[in-house]
């Protein structure tokens, strides 16, 4: 199974700013997805990140306010860009691996106060 | 739209009794079916991963079961402990487009 880290753990950030959220695998993997969770919610798709391609985004969520780079296959960055209150969520990093198993990381706490 | 939904929301059960986690799906076109755990605060740990031609698959003290037809699946968990309270997620892979539509969840709290 893959094993995935995130950076930062968790963050409190101010009103305006942005953060840049870092996924790392340790194993190649085709497909990267970004998930948020807001408070008390289940699991959101924001993006699917592959390697070599523009991330490919859901209904509700834009590139502007969410941009995902993916510069190799065992690394990905979210950016929350222009944070508010309502942007505070826990950011998780997934991957798809084998027959189809997902796994995915720690997740990000992130507050925006 | 892949609409997945759990039942019940929360459970509180005495250390040893087993556990029954229910989760039901709209659309029958699915690839597979995942159980996850989730502690609070942290990311999900996958528990079980049942491909759509399989019946139930079993880990330890877990065992799921999938009907496809009915749109159901359920996860069993025997003689619950303390370190099992968390929140299960249940997650169906659409065999259309592969997307994952997630449950909300049932948070489970077993007392010592």
């Amino acid at each position: 199974s893959a094993v995935i880290s995130q950076k930062p753990s968790r963050d409190i950030c101010q009103r305006g700013t942005s953060l840049t959220i870092q996924c790392q695998v340790d194993s190649q993997v085709t497909m990267m997805f970004w998930y948020r969770q807001q408070p008390g919610q289940s699991l959101t798709l924001i993006a699917t990140a592959n390697q070599g391609s523009e991330a490919t985004y859901e209904s509700g969520f834009v590139i502007d306010k969410f941009p995902i780079s993916r510069p190799n296959l065992t690394f990905s960055t979210l950016t929350v860009s222009n944070m508010s209150p309502e942007d505070s969520s826990i950011y998780l990093c997934s991957v798809l691996q084998g027959a189809h198993e997902q796994y995915f990381g720690p997740g990000t706490r992130l507050t925006v106060t | 739209k892949q609409e997945v939904t759990q039942i019940p929301a929360a459970l509180s059960v005495p250390e040893g009794e087993n556990l029954v986690l229910n989760c039901s799906f709209t659309d029958s076109a699915i690839y597979n079916l995942q159980w996850f755990r989730q502690d609070p605060g942290k990311g999900l740990t996958s528990l079980l991963l049942i491909q759509s031609s399989q019946r139930e698959q079993t880990s330890g003290r877990l065992n799921a079961s999938l009907d496809k037809s009915s749109g159901r699946s359920t996860l069993y968990i025997a003689a619950s402990q303390p370190g099992d309270s968390a929140t299960y997620l249940c997650a169906v892979r659409s065999s259309n487009d592969y997307k994952l539509s997630f449950g909300a969840g049932t948070t489970v709290t077993v007392r010592a």
